[in-house]
């Protein structure tokens, strides 16, 4: 099987300017989340998607959105950039949610300048 | 309640020694630990879990002692080796984080050749 995909690899984006980010999940897998990591400071838990619906949220604003569509595809859009969004972007799948093994893909850097 | 506490920041071991990192959790509700290994541009990878039933958990090299009522839990990786140079992550979930993973802030290791 496939891995976990991510696109773009890099990004660099100026402030103000929106951004999407793309994961393809290993196939057969239902659920896929979205990281934020920044040097020294782990990982941040984004958002769950589980059969096309949001099922867990992390503490990010507003600005940070997601969707999964029915092939459990899923994109991660970022609105009105700032200079801290600056970070590797990670996507993982697993067959049936957060309480399994996670399968990463190998991320988006996204530099914001 | 929700925090992983991670320590060392960084470790450099002799190859064939014993590389320890130790991770320290709030909420006594949680009840799945895993370790993730990353190497530079990779996504992390899952190395070993525990669920809190049982003390300890080996896999080859990789051991997780738990600690549950100190609220710990540690990494142990024998005969260490100049390929295992990698971060590691410890983290926490159950239902009190609704399964969200709070990661640990990662320990860079450096196995000396």
């Amino acid at each position: 099987k496939a891995g976990v995909t991510q696109t773009p690899r890099y990004l660099i984006k100026t402030r103000g300017q929106q951004v999407t980010l793309s994961c393809s999940p290993i196939s057969g897998h239902r659920s896929v989340s979205w990281y934020q990591q920044t040097p020294g400071q782990g990982l941040q838990f984004l958002f769950e998607y589980f059969s096309e619906t949001q099922r867990n949220k992390g503490n990010f604003p507003g600005r940070f959105s997601g969707r999964q569509f029915s092939n459990s595809r899923s994109e991660m859009n970022v609105s009105t950039l700032e200079l801290g969004d600056s970070a590797l972007y990670l996507c993982a799948s697993s067959e049936g949610g957060l309480n399994e093994k996670l399968f990463f893909g190998s991320g988006t850097q996204l530099s914001v300048l | 309640q929700q925090q992983v506490k991670q320590s060392p920041q960084s470790l450099i071991v002799q190859k064939g020694g014993i590389s320890i990192i130790n991770c320290a959790y709030e909420n006594t509700a949680f009840d799945y630990f895993p370790w993730y290994q990353q190497f530079p541009g990779k996504g992390p990878a899952l190395l070993i879990a525990i669920r809190p039933d049982v003390s300890e958990k080996k896999e080859g090299r990789f051991t997780i002692s738990f600690n549950k009522s100190a609220k710990q839990f540690s990494l142990h990786i024998m005969d260490s080796q100049p390929g295992d140079s990698a971060t590691y992550f410890c983290a926490a979930s159950g239902m009190d984080s609704n399964y969200q993973l709070i990661w640990g802030a990662g320990t860079k290791l450096i196995i000396k050749p």
